[in-house]
């Protein structure tokens, strides 16, 4: 079936490091991607999107990258701090699916001081 | 409010018995999603409302699990005859619109525990 997965589970930097998380998609149909982070104990929280007309959008700290040729998604932190330390997950809604966000397994960032 | 809130926080039940999870949505948001968490995994579909429609129940896991939401705001997942497995995290989110681009906002989730 169409899933959504992440190729590295964990991935540890050190503070001040840039940090890339990576997604990869199979559903060609899916036209809207978000990253969600999830701290312990909390629900995930919105961090950027990006719609599939576009290739690279940019927030405060984070860049998403959509390559839609290979189906690859990208989550780059700049200046990582020991507070992104989190479950990042990426997200995938569109084709027939509208309301239904199918979730990436998710990638274990560890920030070290 | 400020933001989607759920209740309770943790639930302890025993197997066989019913539960209640509710949802309150962001005010003014039209969509409502379930989602539910397993230890270490990522987020599972369940249902999802727009007013108080729901045009996609697909995800509920069995006949045991139903969902209502009431003038468009607060949404109940109710569990019968809960059983060990369905121990979980249960999220609730809402969003302006339910179409693409609709940004889901999450709340803390409701820990479900079937001893």
């Amino acid at each position: 079936g169409e899933s959504v997965g992440l190729h590295l589970p964990t991935l540890s930097v050190q503070e001040g490091d840039n940090s890339i998380i990576n997604c990869a998609y199979s559903n060609s149909a899916s036209d809207y991607f978000i990253w969600y982070k999830q701290e312990s104990g909390k629900g995930p929280q919105f961090i950027i999107d990006i719609r599939s007309n576009m290739d690279k959008r940019q927030g405060q700290r984070v860049t998403v990258l959509l390559n839609k040729t290979v189906k690859h998604l990208s989550l780059q932190i700049a200046a990582t701090q020991p507070g992104d330390s989190a479950v990042y997950f990426c997200a995938e809604l569109g084709g027939t699916s509208y309301g239904k966000l199918t979730f990436g397994q998710g990638t274990i960032l560890t920030v070290h001081p | 409010g400020a933001g989607v809130s759920q209740s309770p926080s943790n639930k302890v039940t025993e197997k066989g018995k019913d539960v209640e999870l509710r949802c309150d949505p962001i005010s003014g948001h039209t969509a409502l999603y379930w989602y539910r968490q397993s230890l270490g995994q990522g987020l599972e579909f369940l249902i999802y409302f727009q007013g108080n429609s729901a045009p996609d129940k697909s995800g509920l896991p069995s006949d045991r699990f139903s969902a209502e939401r009431t003038g468009g705001s607060v949404s109940t997942l109710t569990i019968q005859r809960t059983q060990q497995e369905d121990s979980a995290v249960y999220l609730c989110a809402s969003s302006q619109y339910a179409l693409a681009g609709g940004t889901q906002y999450f709340g803390p989730g409701t820990r479900l525990t079937v001893l």
